[in-house]
């Protein structure tokens, strides 16, 4: 099973700096035919279902502020959130879904420092 | 706007049965694969079943195969998730999530609310 290493666990950050999580996968999730990275980005608020932020490794979704970004390939992966906003706490969890079992990481925790 | 429903949530005592639903709308479900994935409370997210478009592969966590069934009726835009055997462990809010279209490994795009299941004697 691939296994999907977020850090850090949690990280507080002054408004409007930028924060910065890394995820680690035991596994390249790089699919050479297509050339895609099966990655992904959720963000969860508290007492919310989870929101897909970020495809394919670097592709934001529709309605994501454009202060959050995606990048990395292969095994190494960073979300980074150019400048915090109060509505950005939340807990953000990486994602594989290049094979079966799909897997998450443990989630990292971002709060108003 | 995507719209997923899950219900079904219970306490119920280990050992016994539930059987949960996910209603969905405003999209065409039948080109879809779809996805249970839970979460504990105060844990992090766990991928429970996978079940294609056409309901033909159908794939699981090794927590749960041989006890959980995932289905889908695509006449009726509704999936489900068959849960036996049920142990304290499996307590958790249960998410249905669309697949996205035209991947049978994709991205989860769009999330139902939840429904808690409370496995407890």
């Amino acid at each position: 099973d691939f296994v999907m290493t977020q850090s850090p666990d949690s990280l507080a950050v002054s408004l409007g700096e930028r924060a910065t999580i890394n995820c680690k996968s035991s596994q390249s999730v790089f699919y050479s035919p297509n050339k895609k990275n099966y990655f992904a980005w959720y963000q969860q608020k508290p007492g919310q279902p989870p929101r897909l932020l970020i495809s394919w490794a670097s592709i934001r979704e529709s309605g994501v502020p454009d202060r959050f970004s995606g990048s990395g390939s292969g095994a190494d992966f960073t979300l980074t959130i150019s400048s915090l906003q109060a509505e950005d706490v939340a807990v953000y969890y990486c994602q594989q879904h290049y094979e079966t079992p799909v897997t998450f990481g443990q989630g990292t925790k971002v709060e108003i420092k | 706007q995507v719209q997923v429903v899950e219900s079904g949530g219970d306490v119920v005592q280990p050992g016994r049965s539930l059987r949960l639903s996910c209603a969905a709308s405003r999209f065409t479900f039948s080109r879809h694969p779809m996805h249970w994935v839970r979460q504990a409370p105060g844990k992090a997210l766990e991928w429970v079943a996978l079940i294609s478009y056409d309901g033909s592969n159908k794939y699981y966590a090794d927590s749960v195969k041989g006890r959980f069934t995932i289905s889908r009726d695509n006449s009726r835009n509704t999936l489900f998730l068959q849960m036996n055997y049920l142990r304290v462990e499996d307590s958790a809010v249960y998410y249905c999530a669309r697949g996205s279209l035209g991947y049978s490994y994709g991205p989860f795009d769009s999330w139902g609310q939840g429904t808690l299941v409370t496995v407890s004697s």
